[in-house]
C-alpha cells in the first residue's frame, strides 16, 4: 500500500509569511502526528490528531496549527514565520495511535527554509 | 523531559556489536526506536511497551527496563546497512512521543 506522503517537499517562504503543509497517512490510519526535525534539537513533536481532533499538543507557540480532516488527511499552519522555523517538518501516521502500540510511519518531509 | 541517549556517537566495524541506551527520568508507558538514514525519514524499528510486550523487526532486539525507565537496543553483527542514526522515544501513555537527540552510527567495511 502507499506510504505516507507529504506536500510540498520543499518550500521557501519570508519572515512574517504563513505557511501550510499537507500529509495524507497510509490508508486506514487515523492518527497522524506531526514532528519538526532541526540539527541542534532533534525530533520535536508538534501535535497529534486523531478522528479530526487534536488529542496531544508539544510545546510549540499558537504559531503552529494544525487540523484533521474526515479522510485523516492532516493539515499544518504555520503562521507569521521565523527564521526559527526552518526545519524539516515531518508527519507520522498510524493506525490508532502510538499508546496502543502501534508503530508510526514517517513520510519523507517538508523541507521549509525561511529567509 | 526528553530522554537521553548514549553514547552520541560511535563507529563500528562490518561484524561488530553496539549498545545504544534510552534513559528517562519520568515513568514511561512504552518506548520506540527509530533509525534515520541521511535525506530519508525515520524507520521503525521496535516498540517497547510496559508489561513486556515487544512488537519490531527479528533482527533486531532491545531491552526495556520499566523500573529505571531505561531502554538498550541491541545491534549484533552489524551491517553497512546499519549506519544511520538511532533515535529513542518515550512515551508516557498520552500518544505523545518525546524523542531523544540521537545516536548516530557508523559502520565501516
Amino acid at each position: 500500500k502507499a506510504g505516507v506522503t507529504q506536500t510540498p517537499r520543499y518550500l521557501i517562504k519570508t519572515r512574517g509569511q504563513q505557511v501550510t503543509l499537507s500529509c495524507s497517512p497510509i490508508s486506514g490510519h487515523r492518527s497522524v502526528s506531526w514532528y519538526q526535525q532541526t540539527p541542534g534539537q532533534g525530533l520535536q513533536f508538534l501535535f497529534e490528531y486523531f478522528s479530526e481532533t487534536q488529542r496531544n499538543k508539544g510545546n510549540f507557540p499558537g504559531r503552529f496549527s494544525g487540523r484533521q480532516f474526515s479522510n485523516s488527511r492532516s493539515e499544518m499552519n504555520v503562521s507569521t514565520l521565523e527564521l526559527g522555523d526552518s526545519a524539516l517538518y515531518l508527519c507520522a501516521s498510524s493506525f490508532s495511535g502510538t499508546v496502543r502500540g502501534d508503530e508510526q510511519y514517517f513520510g519523507p518531509g517538508t523541507r521549509l527554509t525561511v529567509t | 523531559q526528553q530522554p537521553v541517549q548514549s553514547p552520541q556517537a560511535v563507529i563500528l566495524r562490518e561484524g561488530e556489536d553496539a549498545v545504544i541506551n534510552c534513559s528517562s527520568s519520568k515513568a514511561l508507558y512504552s518506548v520506540h526506536w527509530y533509525r534515520q538514514k541521511h535525506g530519508e525519514a525515520p524507520v521503525f524499528l521496535m516498540i517497547l511497551l510496559k508489561g513486556g510486550e515487544q512488537k519490531g523487526h527479528e533482527k533486531i532486539s532491545a531491552s526495556f527496563n520499566e523500573k529505571k525507565q531505561q531502554s538498550s537496543l541491541y545491534l549484533t553483527a552489524s551491517q553497512l546497512s546499519y549506519s544511520g542514526t538511532y533515535f529513542c522515544g518515550t512515551e508516557r501513555g498520552d500518544d505523545k512521543i518525546i524523542f531523544g537527540k540521537g545516536t548516530r552510527l557508523h559502520i565501516l567495511p
